[in-house]
């Protein structure tokens, strides 16, 4: 079955950086898209990133382009985020989610917390 | 950037009956190649969010049959036909027509 594990969240200061991972199994990851989503303690969902399937192409919400990398490693089933110059509005729950067939969200992960503070 | 607007933002619902949550979109979802992206996700407490409903109206893998979706354009709507304990929880509309997809605000669905 389809498994996404993030991992790497943790407490760091304002102007940080920090680099999350989603480990994938239970599908040929090369074959599909992956995206970053994130949810603010108590807010709803907000779109961070997404990797084609080969690493051809790469898109960023504007809140945290320049700022955030998304990358992947198809030898190793892993997607990343690399994330800069981190803001407390950063801080949220990053989940990971494979993007499928009809250009859905169609598996998630559990989640891994950033928390930005000083 | 695509705002999805979704109503109400609260459904107290009586168990065994049905429930609608709409959902608006600033501008048509229908993508160059004649589909509508529009998906629906329910995240219930503590939990990351769960694929339902995927262009519109196609319920996915374990999704039971009492969720349906409906609309075209720019208006959708979700409807619960008997809602269950296991319901309880927030609902996402969410748009992948185009970069930057967006969801709506949120919708929290629980029993009076």
């Amino acid at each position: 079955q389809v498994q996404l594990v993030e991992s790497g969240g943790s407490v760091v200061q304002p102007g940080r950086s920090l680099t999350l991972s989603c480990a994938a199994s239970g599908f040929t990851f090369s074959s599909n898209g992956m995206h970053w989503v994130r949810q603010a303690p108590g807010k709803g969902l907000e779109w961070v990133a997404v990797i084609w399937y080969d690493g051809s192409n790469k898109y960023y919400a504007d809140s945290v382009k320049g700022r955030f990398t998304i990358s992947r490693d198809n030898s190793e089933n892993t997607l990343y985020l690399q994330m800069n110059s981190l803001r407390v509005e950063d801080t949220a729950v990053y989940y990971c989610a494979r993007w499928g067939e009809s250009k859905r969200l169609d598996y998630w992960g559990q989640g891994t917390l950033v928390t930005v503070s000083s | 950037d695509i705002v999805m607007t979704q109503t109400p933002l609260s459904s107290p619902v009586t168990l065994g009956q049905p429930a609608s949550i709409s959902c608006r979109s600033s501008q048509s979802l229908v993508h160059s190649d004649g589909n509508t992206y529009l998906s629906w996700l329910q995240q219930r407490p503590g939990q990351p969010p769960r694929l339902l409903i995927y262009k519109i109206s196609n319920r996915f893998s374990g999704v039971p049959d009492r969720f349906s979706g409906s609309g075209a354009g720019t208006d959708f709507t979700l409807k619960i036909s008997r809602v269950e304990p296991e319901d309880v929880g927030v609902y996402y509309c969410t748009q992948s027509t185009q970069f930057p997809w967006t969801f709506g605000q949120g919708t929290k669905v629980e029993i009076k």
